[in-house]
């Protein structure tokens, strides 16, 4: 059964930073590539990065291209997004999604909520 | 970006009555490779998104055999035989073609 677990989310204030996880089980994590997206308060769904098999390849939304980060670790089954110069339009629950098959995730985790008020 | 526009937005229907939403997209979802990466996605009060259908008409394992999804180019459709209660909740289009990969604003369905 394909399990994603995201943690790390919580209350920052405008400026700062905070790094999610997302721990992946159930399937061969090392052979797809993964996602983020994210669902504002109320919202509709935003794609947020994509990240490859070897962390080599990256995309980014334009709203957080050179602020967030994705990155992952394949001997822990580990996806990250490092949130940096978080602003209060980042509040938002955030997904991670994969494994990616045919350009879409086949699953998505339970979400993280970052909430960035001063 | 590729404008992922869906409707109704709001969609009230009776139990066991059929039920229809569109998407159209700004651009063509032919991807080079020739495939048209269009998906729909359920999300029901509560819960993450789940896949229901990829591709245009590939419907997922979980998913059941009343939806039903079919268009090209730039016109797509996500039908629902008879709706049930546990239908309740808002779709969305996704395209994952042309990055970044976008939504559609979804689409809440509602029992009358």
């Amino acid at each position: 059964e394909v399990q994603l677990v995201e943690s790390g989310g919580g209350l920052v204030q405008p400026g700062e930073s905070l790094r999610l996880s997302c721990a992946a089980s159930g399937f061969f994590f090392r052979n797809y590539w993964m996602s983020w997206v994210r669902q504002a308060p109320g919202k509709g769904l935003e794609w947020v990065a994509n990240i490859n098999q070897a962390g080599s390849a990256t995309y980014y939304v334009d709203s957080v291209e050179g602020r967030f980060t994705i990155s992952r670790d394949n001997a822990k089954n580990s996806l990250y997004l490092q949130l940096t110069s978080l602003r209060v339009e980042d509040t938002a629950v955030y997904y991670c999604a994969g494994p990616l098959n045919d350009h879409v995730p086949d699953y998505w985790g339970q979400g993280t909520l970052v909430t960035v008020s001063s | 970006d590729v404008v992922m526009t869906q409707s109704p937005l709001s969609l009230p229907v009776t139990l066991g009555q059929p039920a229809s939403i569109s998407c159209r997209s700004s651009q063509s979802l032919v991807h080079s490779d020739g495939n048209t990466y269009l998906n729909w996605f359920q999300q029901r009060p509560g819960q993450s998104p789940r896949r229901l259908i990829y591709k245009i008409s590939n419907r997922d394992s979980g998913a059941p055999n009343r939806f039903s999804g079919s268009g090209s180019g730039t016109e797509f459709t996500l039908k629902i035989s008879g709706v049930e209660a546990e239908d309740v909740g808002v779709y969305y289009c996704m395209q994952g073609t042309r990055w970044p990969w976008t939504f559609g604003q979804g689409t809440k369905v509602e029992i009358k």
